[in-house]
This record gives C-alpha cells, sequence and structure tokens, in this order.
C-alpha cells in the first residue's frame, strides 16, 4: 500500500534560523496536504498542493509539491517560538483515505 | 461553519473494561468520518473510515469496533481494552467524495492501566 515517509523526525532549531521537512511517497500522489499539531492539540490544516511542481507560501513557509507528484517540502525561514509543533504531510492517491507521515516535531531554541 | 466534537476529552480506563467513544459533526451533510489513534509522540494511524451510515471500513486488525448509527455521529468501541490501546484517539471528518481536507476533532486521550 502507500506509504508516506517524512524527514528528519525531529527538528531542533536556533530562533531566527531556516529549516527544511521533507515528504516522500511511494506511490504518485493527486495531492498532498500539510497539517501542524501544537503540543497537547490536535492536526490543523495548513495547505493542499495539487499540481506537479506547485509552490505556495504562508507568509514563512513555503510549500512545494514535486514534479513527479511523489514529494514534498515545507520550508520555514525566520524561526519563531510559535512554529513549535508536529508537521505532518498527507498524501491521498484515488481513494478516500489520506496516508500521514510520521511527522517532524519542531523545537526552537530561544 | 462545520464543527466537529469528541467526547470524553481524557479517560484513564483498566485493563479489559469497555469503551465507547464518540464524535460528532455539525454544519455539513453526508461526510467521511475517520478515527484515527496517536501515540505519544508518533504519527497518525488511520483505525478507521466511514462514507456512509454503516458503511465502516478498518484499516487494522485490532479488538477495537467504530460504528456509525447516524449521518454526523461517528463511535468507537471496544469490548475489553488492552494496555497497548493508550494514546490518543482523533476523530476526523472531510467533504463527501474524495479525501480532500480532514477537520480533526480536539481527541480524547485514553489511558489504560
Amino acid at each position: 500500500g502507500q506509504q508516506v515517509m517524512q524527514i528528519p523526525q525531529y527538528q531542533h532549531v536556533q530562533e531566527g534560523e531556516d529549516f527544511t521537512t521533507y515528504c516522500n511517497s511511494s506511490t504518485t500522489l493527486s495531492n498532498i496536504q500539510w497539517y501542524k499539531q501544537r503540543p497537547g492539540g490536535h492536526p490543523v490544516f495548513l495547505i493542499q498542493l495539487v499540481k506537479s511542481g506547485e509552490v505556495k507560501k504562508q507568509k514563512r513557509l513555503t510549500f512545494q509539491f514535486g514534479e513527479a507528484k511523489k514529494n514534498s517540502s515545507l520550508h520555514i525561514t525566520a524561526t519563531q517560538t510559535t512554529d513549535v509543533g508536529t508537521y505532518f504531510c498527507a498524501g491521498r492517491s484515488r481513494d478516500y483515505k489520506l496516508s500521514f507521515g510520521a511527522g517532524t516535531t519542531v523545537t526552537v531554541r530561544a | 461553519s462545520q464543527t466537529i466534537h469528541q467526547w470524553p476529552a481524557t479517560l484513564v480506563q483498566p485493563v479489559g473494561s469497555p469503551l465507547s467513544l464518540e464524535c460528532t459533526v455539525e454544519g455539513t451533510s453526508n461526510p467521511n468520518l475517520y478515527w484515527y489513534r496517536q501515540a505519544a509522540g508518533r504519527g497518525l494511524q488511520l483505525l478507521f473510515y466511514s462514507i456512509g451510515i454503516d458503511q465502516i471500513s478498518s484499516e487494522v486488525p485490532q479488538n477495537l469496533s467504530a460504528s456509525r448509527p447516524q449521518d454526523r455521529q461517528f463511535i468507537l468501541s471496544s469490548k475489553k481494552l488492552l494496555l497497548s490501546d493508550s494514546g490518543f484517539y482523533l476523530c476526523a471528518w472531510s467533504e463527501a467524495g474524495a479525501a480532500d481536507t480532514q477537520y480533526f476533532g480536539p481527541g480524547t486521550r485514553l489511558t489504560v492501566l
């Protein structure tokens, strides 16, 4: 079945620095979504990418969907303490389910 | 607007006891409904999903079951809890049809002792 892998599992970032988390699928995806889960909270939808090579920005967050629609990345610039949490990617192939990656848990050093 | 409710928020149960977690969605019709489990510090494991009343698909073999007695009600149950059932249980919904954006409930934190 479809598998979605995320790296790194943990990301420790100095406040103000940039970082990137990556998501790779074993199969071609119809779309990919990103969610953020704050500590103690539930996942919240951030964005969906549909087109090959698509790039979307939300303030300091840049999301990219690969040309082959099998990988994606999330790049955060000038990390702030509000960026703390776990970021999940989730890919949809053809049916009613999303396959979630294991997530990248981000901690920020002030 | 749509809202999703889960209860209880936290639950401590002894091994071997039954379980019933409830999820309801308001403001939409015929949603897709999902149950996920998240072990401490881990990712989301899809347990069940439903595209309609009494239409339940199970993703992993386990001692849990799910039911959808009404269009916007999704229940997760167990007859006898195991220690390994501890975790954070999340209900989610998406619009009918393709599984696009999923909206998660606040979750139930279950501890089995």
